[in-house]
């Protein structure tokens, strides 16, 4: 079966530090990876995609993410974070026509 | 501003009664799909429709229904075989194609009383 997962329940870091955000998947053939960014009540936002050509792949808010075929992982990163960015974060593989998420990792960065 | 959009944004449901969550979106966009969200269980698939009066179950469509009739709108009933329908749930939308991204309204979050 093709899926993600996501080793973090919660993730602390200090203001200005990087952020990495963990996940990895499973899937057979090229994957398509997606990573979304969840605020308290409200929606996913979407932050970024892999669909194939350069590993790093750049996204909104400074977000990036390095796709790595041999260890089969999709990790997000911030160079220096924010204290708005503490949210709640999802990876995710898109699976025929659906998008199998992560169970999520809560990220909190401290002033 | 094209978006999403979702409500009520709370609801509450009695013993045995069926409700509907709306979801209308203005993005054009071919395919649409719901999700429930539990804490610590990421998002589980509901239905999702790709075209206008058709639609597939996904991994948890046991007590629920769906209906496309028109393209904006793609409206959830939980009904009262839904044993367990105290959750948030999110409607997304996208454009037809496996790299394109889903775009989420702000959800409605369910309570039984």
């Amino acid at each position: 079966a093709q899926s993600v997962a996501q080793p973090e329940d919660q993730v602390n870091v200090a203001e200005g530090n990087p952020l990495t955000v963990k996940c990895t998947y499973s899937v057979s053939g090229n994957p398509y990876l997606f990573w979304y960014v969840q605020y308290p009540n409200r929606g996913l936002q979407f932050l970024l995609k892999y669909i194939t050509g350069d590993n790093l792949v750049k996204g909104s808010y400074g977000f990036e993410a390095e796709f790595n075929k041999s260890q089969t992982s999709f990790h997000l990163k911030k160079p220096s974070a924010l204290v708005s960015d503490s949210a709640l974060y999802f990876c995710a593989v898109r699976v025929d026509y659906k998008l199998s998420f992560g169970a999520g990792t809560t990220v909190t960065v401290r002033a | 501003d094209g978006g999403i959009t979702q409500s009520p944004k709370y609801l509450f449901r009695k013993e045995g009664q069926n409700v509907t969550l709306s979801c209308e979106q203005n993005l054009n966009h071919d395919a649409m799909y719901w999700y429930r969200q539990d804490p610590g269980q990421g998002l589980r698939l509901i239905y999702y429709s790709q075209i206008v009066n058709d639609f597939q179950k996904g991994d948890i469509a046991e007590g629920y229904s769906v209906s496309r009739e028109k393209k904006e709108s793609f409206p959830l009933t939980v009904t009262s075989a839904q044993k367990n329908p105290t959750a948030f749930y999110l409607c997304a939308s996208s454009i037809k194609g496996p790299n394109q991204p889903q775009h989420f309204g702000d959800g409605t979050r369910l309570s039984i009383l």
